[in-house]
């Protein structure tokens, strides 16, 4: 069974630049993480859905992060504009449904900005 | 910041016992995990306990639950080369509905030959 697919792997963008970033949940997880790690730091949750439906998004920088899952499949999380600080691994994971969170988690998109 | 602690750093010489210590805060947490993390990887399950269990063992690894001072340590025996990595604590918030996972900041694990 294949696992949690993210892509791309490395970015690097100067500051104002958007980016975005995608994820391929374990196929019959219903429930999605994105989240973030700062270097020597434990993930912090960015937002969490629940099928198509964000449940928890309260940690999302709303003025310059946006997030999607129009299908309640795969998942796009995007940065516009991109700041220096913004410079972290996001991680997405997936989990089977609400109530277990064992969740399982993909390499990472390491992001860079210049 | 995290509520949950670790140290930072344990380096272990190989075929030796590792402990990694935790201290997590909601005492009503119902589920505890420990997650590995080698180089420019994601986080990799490694095991987990239920709340109502003082202890689990998994080949290598035991887990002991002290829910009297919230402590958690994940014990790895005969210590190998491929066990050196960032190993984190989480704990699984009763506060949030949806059980949010906290996390602490990581435990980097060296094994010295």
């Amino acid at each position: 069974e294949a696992g949690v697919v993210q892509s791309p792997r490395y970015k690097i963008i100067e500051k104002k630049q958007p980016v975005a970033f995608w994820c391929n949940p374990i196929s019959g997880h219903n429930t999605l993480y994105w989240y973030l790690q700062n270097l020597g730091q434990g993930p912090e949750l960015l937002i969490r859905y629940e099928n198509e439906e964000a449940v928890d998004d309260s940690q999302l920088p709303k003025d310059r992060f946006s997030a999607e899952r129009l299908k309640g499949v795969d998942s796009t999380l995007k940065i516009q504009p991109a700041e220096l600080g913004d410079s972290a691994v996001y991680l997405c994971a997936s989990s089977p449904e609400r109530g277990t969170d064992t969740q399982y988690f993909g390499p990472g998109t390491r992001l860079t900005v210049l | 910041g995290e509520d949950v602690e670790q140290s930072l750093f344990l380096s272990v010489r190989e075929g030796d016992s590792s402990v990694i210590n935790c201290t997590y805060t909601d005492s009503s947490s119902t589920y505890l995990y420990w997650y590995k993390q080698e180089p420019g990887a994601g986080l990799q399950l490694l095991t987990y306990i239920f709340s109502n269990m003082d202890m689990k063992q998994d080949q290598r690894l035991t887990v002991l639950l002290n829910k009297k001072d919230k402590h958690l340590s994940l014990r790895i025996a005969d210590t190998q080369t491929g066990d050196s990595a960032i190993y984190f604590c989480a704990e699984r918030m009763t506060t949030d509905s949806w059980g949010k996972l906290q996390f602490g900041a990581g435990t980097q694990v060296v094994v010295t030959p």
